[in-house]
């Protein structure tokens, strides 16, 4: 399967900053990656569908223009929040499509923690 | 979207039994994976079933996977306390996006 760099691990911005997360797909050309987000003790929730070279696709009630979603190359997908609040405070995670075929499911970043104060 | 539903929603269990839990979903799918998150850490593949398969086998893991009620089950025989994590069942409708169960959180104690 893939192996996806996410990064920064955790940040702590000030409300209304706005924070850059990147997701690396290291050893897999990577036309599709997904955004999820994750409060405390919930699920994950699809935000959107990056697509290198194209606009992301967003999930119903997610703000694209509060969520920016860059897929400039194969290997690298960013998600921005910009002019965050304590409520974007979540765990936003990455992942890339596997070989479905070959029984990979998709691979995952380690995820990112993102603070407001 | 969310269209998983697991339970139970928490289990705790003696290191060396078993562990079994239950998704249920609502639409047709193409396949139906499971997957382990540690606490605030990201998710790990366990295992992926196809929509045309009824059973499957991963070293400790057992799954089925039930079309007509809609429903899978993930088993983990002889349990450690390394299996401590949260674990979520995400259907694959065809569309390349995955929906997520709510997740089954288990607690393996020594």
């Amino acid at each position: 399967g893939a192996v996806v760099s996410q990064h920064p691990s955790w940040v702590i911005c000030k409300s209304g900053t706005s924070v850059k997360i990147e997701c690396r797909s290291l050893d897999f050309q990577a036309t599709t990656m997904f955004w999820y987000r994750q409060f405390p003790k919930q699920s994950l929730m699809l935000m959107a569908t990056s697509n290198e070279g194209s606009k992301a696709t967003y999930e119903q009630g997610v703000e694209k223009d509060k969520f920016l979603i860059n897929h400039a190359s194969l290997t690298l997908s960013t998600l921005t929040v910009t002019s965050a609040h304590p409520e974007d405070s979540s765990f936003y995670i990455c992942s890339v499509e596997g070989a479905v075929t070959s029984n990979y499911g998709y691979t995952f970043g380690s995820g990112t923690r993102l603070t407001v104060v | 979207s969310q269209q998983g539903e697991e339970d139970p929603q928490a289990l705790s269990i003696q290191e060396g039994e078993n562990a079994t839990m239950n998704c249920s979903y609502k639409t047709s799918i193409n396949n139906l994976q499971w997957y382990r998150q540690n606490s605030g850490r990201g998710l790990v593949h366990l295992i992926l079933i196809r929509s045309n398969e009824r059973e499957k086998h991963s070293g400790r893991l057992r799954v089925t996977l039930d079309t007509s009620k809609k429903s899978s089950s993930l088993l983990i025989t002889a349990s450690r306390a390394a299996d401590t994590a949260s674990y979520f069942c995400a259907t694959d409708a065809n569309d390349y996006k995955l929906s997520f169960g709510a997740g089954t959180t288990v607690t393996v104690r020594a």
